[in-house]
């Protein structure tokens, strides 16, 4: 079936606006996996869900950053009152067996 | 926690030439995955290669394979008979086999090494 598909591609918004990402994994993987990537750095973990139990939120910068995941399938990641540090391409994933499978990711720049 | 370290921030390849990629790890645990995962400028991660760390035959995916060393902490990925379209960022990575509580199952990465393939 189709691959993991995440939107917006690009997202631009004004310091301290709340933005939006979604991810729509590949159909029947239990797990997702929310990455972020800075320019010119390796992948940084975020938030991971698996089924329905509770998400292992560690990875989360601050509570500006948020995620859910509705109906075990589409999650959305949320990042309130932006900063310029936030800045980067936020990658989703998900996994059945381990191997996880990326989206194209959202670039998001906040001016 | 687990560290990936990839030293080699840049490399170039002869198109047709081979090229390894190193790649070191440090964990304590016994079971867990290895990856190389490839990002072209279309920002996509495309698995490659994985290993399981209890198998002791490398693993190869056509023209890509690996030589793990478990002793070593060490998992270099050869690209043989290089191709223009494997010029690309990859990433090392590591993920563990058991659940020892928050963030078990993430993947950790280096930092990355750039592939430049010459025609």
């Amino acid at each position: 079936g189709a691959g993991v598909s995440q939107s917006p591609s690009n997202k631009v918004t004004e310091k301290g606006k709340d933005v939006e990402l979604r991810c729509d994994p590949i159909s029947g993987h239990t797990a997702l996996y929310w990455y972020r990537q800075s320019l010119g750095q390796g992948l940084e973990f975020l938030i991971y869900f698996q089924g329905n139990s509770a998400p292992d939120k560690s990875g989360l910068p601050s509570d500006r950053f948020s995620a859910e995941r509705t109906g075990g399938s589409v999650s959305t990641l949320t990042i309130q009152r932006t900063q310029q540090e936030d800045s980067a391409v936020y990658l989703c994933a998900s996994s059945l067996t381990g191997s996880l499978h990326f989206g194209n990711g959202t670039r998001l720049t906040v001016t | 926690a687990q560290t990936v370290t990839q030293s080699q921030p840049e490399m170039s390849v002869q198109e047709a030439e081979t090229v390894t990629l190193s790649c070191t790890y440090d964990t304590s645990e016994s079971d867990y995955y290895l990856f190389w995962y490839k990002q072209p400028p279309s920002r996509q991660m495309i698995l490659v290669i994985r290993q399981e760390a209890y198998k002791q035959q490398n693993a190869t995916e056509n023209r890509f394979s690996v030589n793990f060393q478990k002793a070593a902490k060490s998992f270099s990925l050869k690209i043989s008979d290089s191709q223009l379209g494997d010029a690309a960022m990859y990433f090392c990575a590591y993920r563990s086999a058991v659940n020892s509580g928050a963030g078990s199952y993430q993947l950790t990465f280096g930092k990355g090494t750039k592939l430049s393939v010459i025609p």
